[in-house]
């Protein structure tokens, strides 16, 4: 089993939809990153947090320490949206990452 | 654009070859990470320099090395290659604590 589990591992969804992607980890950690990979291949950092909530335009992501668990809500998606999300946990040191499998999102429009 | 550039972008490579690829981190940022991405996964840790020496490393053989620069900019050296070493190779800059990291567009590497 992966120390770190998204769900779905794919998402297809009609523009204006909300969106939620789930994140599961297994062990201890100090912060959790989400990330979007398109296409290209370039990763951009989305969020970092370690407690709580965080809102960044129409990107939301919580995070429940005690459960493991996080989730990235797109609110009113977007075509634009469409990439493939990660969530990643430090381990071993603070930029040693392990990451998710990713989460394919497709917005039809 | 995260200030974190890596060269070549595409390279072609042929198994048992030496390849090179470069990393300029974002101002500042004394930690740089490598990953590699095979298609259809999530990235891999290699390993991870910080002023200039080797601080941790992932599950990958010797032929994988880096190097760390004064000016912080990094390489990741691949020997011997192999056709499982066809990726995506990423760099990541950071400052060493529970930061923010910093990705490049990655180098796709491909070895026939």
């Amino acid at each position: 089993k992966n120390e770190v589990e998204q769900s779905p591992q794919n998402l297809t969804a009609q523009e204006g939809e909300f969106i939620t992607i789930n994140c599961s980890y297994s062990v201890g950690i100090s912060a959790l990153h989400w990330l979007q990979q398109h296409p290209g291949g370039g990763i951009v950092s989305l969020f970092m947090l370690s407690s709580g909530k965080k809102k960044h335009g129409r990107l939301i992501a919580t995070i429940n320490i005690q459960e493991k668990h996080s989730s990235l809500h797109i609110t009113a998606s977007h075509p634009r949206d469409s990439a493939v999300y990660i969530c990643a946990v430090p381990r071993g040191g603070a930029q040693k990452l392990v990451f998710g499998q990713g989460t394919r999102l497709t917005i039809n429009p | 654009e995260t200030g974190v550039t890596q060269s070549p972008t595409h390279l072609i490579k042929t198994r048992g070859q030496q390849v090179t690829l470069r990393c300029s981190s974002q101002s500042g940022h004394n930690t740089v990470s490598w990953y590699q991405q095979a298609l259809g996964q999530g990235p891999q840790f290699i390993f991870q320099y910080y002023r200039e020496e080797e601080n941790g490393r992932g599950n990958f053989p010797p032929r994988f090395s880096g190097l760390q620069f004064p000016n912080y900019s990094s390489e990741l050296n691949v020997n011997a290659l192999e056709l499982d070493d066809s990726a995506l190779y990423l760099c990541a800059s950071s400052l060493p604590r529970d930061t923010e990291a910093f990705f490049g567009q990655g180098t796709r590497l491909t070895v026939v």
